[in-house]
């Protein structure tokens, strides 16, 4: 049973265009977060949403959306996609919004060309 | 703020024991996560200190010197699967965010 899943696992697209990354967990965590991964490997966080509530918002730039429908699934919009966003994102989750393990996601491959 | 601070490169032999430092500042202390993460896949946790001292986990252990801003993930009996990048990471701003040091990438070799 996949704990955390992420879909796509690849998404290969042209500069302007707009994607979304779907994210969904079944461990009954109430806590999600986005995570960008760039090509030095440094795991950033973008987003958090507790309970369907934005909790959690980095510096990222407006372009990204993300949206949480209900607790198990949280989605990611990126518009006008940029050269810069090429990178893995990962999809987290956690119980609660106290400092304690997060589950990740396979992650998705995002490649701009 | 926070920095957080570890070696960019280990190489290590099948067998032996490699100690993996982080060293961290922050404003307000709230625990020291390590995770691992293989290429290609996604990080998995392997330890959480919050009080000063030694936690064993089988063949990983982890350290905390809260005082001198310091952890270390020790592993022993090295073995070739331990191969993976391991994140020092320390939750910040009053939720469990995450800060990420850039990781460790450890090479086990025969």
């Amino acid at each position: 049973d996949t704990a955390v899943s992420q879909t796509p696992k690849y998404l290969v697209t042209q500069m302007g265009n707009d994607k979304s990354i779907k994210c969904e967990q079944n461990l009954g965590h109430d806590t999600m977060y986005w995570y960008k991964q760039d090509s030095k490997k440094f795991l950033k966080i973008m987003f958090s949403y507790n309970n369907k509530e934005l909790i959690i918002n980095e510096t990222v730039p407006n372009r990204f959306s993300p949206k949480s429908p209900d607790k198990a699934h949280l989605n990611l919009h990126i518009n006008s996609l940029e050269l810069g966003d090429s990178a893995v994102y990962f999809c987290a989750s956690s119980q609660g919004t106290v400092p304690y393990e997060q589950y990740f996601g396979p992650g998705t491959r995002l490649t701009v060309t | 703020g926070q920095n957080i601070d570890q070696p960019t490169e280990m190489t290590a032999t099948e067998g032996a024991i490699v100690q993996i430092n982080c060293t961290y500042q922050t404003s307000g202390f709230n625990g020291l996560f390590w995770y691992q993460q293989h290429a290609g896949e996604a990080p998995t946790f392997l330890s959480y200190n919050v009080l000063d001292g030694l936690e064993e986990k089988g063949r990983f252990s982890s350290f905390l010197s809260r005082s001198k801003g310091y952890s270390y993930l020790l592993l022993k009996e090295l073995q070739m699967k331990d191969s993976a990048s391991y994140l020092c990471a320390v939750p910040s701003g009053g939720y469990n965010k995450l800060i990420f040091g850039a990781g460790t990438r450890l090479a086990v070799h025969p």
